[in-house]
């Protein structure tokens, strides 16, 4: 069954801590995408790749950091200089086309107490 | 910078009520167009996409939108709405010129009671 997963579903941290959250596809997807989701902000663009050992940052890339070591994974670390973590993040990737219609994960609740 | 406009931030109707959602966005260019729905606990979902042809371009669910180019709107409708069409609804945009980044508005919530 093809898709993309996200992992954990909640994830808490203490303040100061870094945290990475997993994304896989198995969509064979060349291009990936993480955003950030806060109610009444809709969805902004964190980081994304294009391809494998590539990636550029997006709108808020401050604060965080990825890698693209293989096509099916790209993780995203929240780093302690992120001064507000606390968000639901959502990755996505598409197909190599003229279309770029994205599709997304479950999604990623973070919360730093 | 380009962006896009979701001007009702919260709309709740009756069941059998219709349903009109604003999109506007700010590029002069060529643009591809979508509109993408959050259920309750679900993934992000492409509902419908406009990239050429006819401006009335219909989705799932039965819910449709029209591209008017001269308004740079993509306003989703649907005549008859169902408790089941609870959910978050977001307008994005993406410009041809640099097609890897979609440009998401704010989101519409929407509730319906039955």
């Amino acid at each position: 069954d093809g898709g993309i997963t996200q992992s954990p579903k909640y994830l808490f941290r203490k303040e100061g801590q870094n945290v990475t959250l997993s994304c896989e596809q198995n969509l064979n997807h060349d291009a990936m995408y993480w955003y950030r989701q806060d109610p009444g902000q809709g969805l902004r663009l964190i980081y994304y790749s294009q391809i494998v050992n590539d990636f550029q940052k997006g709108d808020i890339a401050e604060g965080y950091s990825v890698s693209r070591e293989k096509k099916e994974s790209f993780p995203l670390t929240v780093t302690s200089a992120q001064k507000n973590p606390t968000a639901f993040y959502l990755c996505a990737s598409r197909i190599q086309s003229s279309y770029n219609e994205q599709f997304f994960g479950p999604g990623t609740r973070l919360t730093v107490l | 910078a380009q962006s896009v406009s979701q001007h009702n931030h919260h709309v709740i109707l009756s069941e059998a009520a219709s349903l009109e959602l604003g999109c506007n966005y700010s590029y002069g260019g060529t643009v591809n167009l979508f509109w993408y729905v959050q259920y309750p606990g679900q993934h992000l979902q492409l509902l419908l996409k406009y990239f050429s042809g006819d401006p009335l371009v219909k989705g799932i669910k039965g819910f449709e939108a029209e591209f008017i180019k001269s308004k740079f709107s993509f306003n989703l409708r649907k005549p008859s709405v169902q408790w089941s069409d609870t959910a978050e609804y977001f307008c994005a945009v993406n410009l041809l010129y640099n097609t890897d980044k979609l440009i998401f508005g704010t989101g519409t919530r929407l509730q319906v009671f039955p």
